[in-house]
């Protein structure tokens, strides 16, 4: 399967402690984005990243959370010191930077529980 | 700023009845408009898209959308609906730059159930 993966699909944690999600695109993509999506809401873009650059950020980005894509490839997201309201289901997605398909593929998901 | 509204939370149609899903957006420059499907435990999958040109688009799985601008709106429609079309589904805005689109702004989604 050549889709996006993300790791791990599920993580339950509890208040204080720190997360990191791995997410990797597919081969040939050179955006990756990230995404939360709540209970009953859809989802809410965090963060992209064109190759290893990353071009923006959202105001939902607490400095408590960062995101990494060292190589341009895989990317990371941690969150320190997780708080309750952070649970919730984080979305990365991958895209080609140009051409005719501006499509957004995205993965599983990795749903976050904090305790 | 911009925004999706999905009016409709929730919908429950019969098999075989026709659909409509509806979306609003508030955009200031050309849109770029998709829908997204999203079953338990799955990604979400695009449905369609409308960047520009023929103002109906067709999508995977027989559906299509509609974009009226002088309504704001990217309504999602399917003529004769399926059990496994149950799902939630999301309209969402993307602005465009640098060749692609950029961040994809969603709307509350729509769950969608159909009875036997």
């Amino acid at each position: 399967d050549t889709g996006v993966s993300q790791d791990p699909r599920h993580k339950i944690t509890k208040r204080g402690q720190n997360v990191t999600f791995r997410c990797d695109p597919i081969s040939e993509h050179n955006r990756l984005y990230w995404y939360r999506q709540t209970l009953g809401q859809g989802p809410e873009f965090l963060t992209y990243f064109q190759n290893e650059a990353q071009l923006e950020k959202s105001r939902l980005l607490s400095d408590r959370f960062s995101a990494e894509r060292p190589k341009g490839s895989f990317s990371t997201l941690e969150i320190q010191r997780t708080e309750q309201g952070d649970s919730a289901m984080y979305l990365c997605a991958s895209s080609r930077a140009q051409g005719e398909s501006n499509e957004q593929f995205f993965g599983p998901g990795t749903r976050l529980t904090v305790l | 700023a911009q925004s999706v509204t999905q009016p409709d939370i929730h919908i429950t149609v019969s098999e075989g009845a026709s659909l409509e899903l509806r979306c609003n957006y508030s955009y200031g420059a050309t849109p770029y408009l998709f829908w997204y499907v999203q079953s338990p435990g799955q990604g979400l999958q695009l449905l369609l898209k409308y960047f520009s040109g023929d103002t109906l688009v067709q999508g995977i799985k027989g559906f299509e959308a509609e974009f009226k601008r002088s309504q704001s709106s990217f309504n999602l429609r399917k003529p004769s609906v399926h059990w496994s079309d149950a799902a939630e589904y999301f309209c969402a805005v993307g602005s465009y730059y640098g060749g692609a689109t950029n961040k994809l702004i969603f709307g509350t989604g729509t769950l969608l159930a159909v009875q036997p």
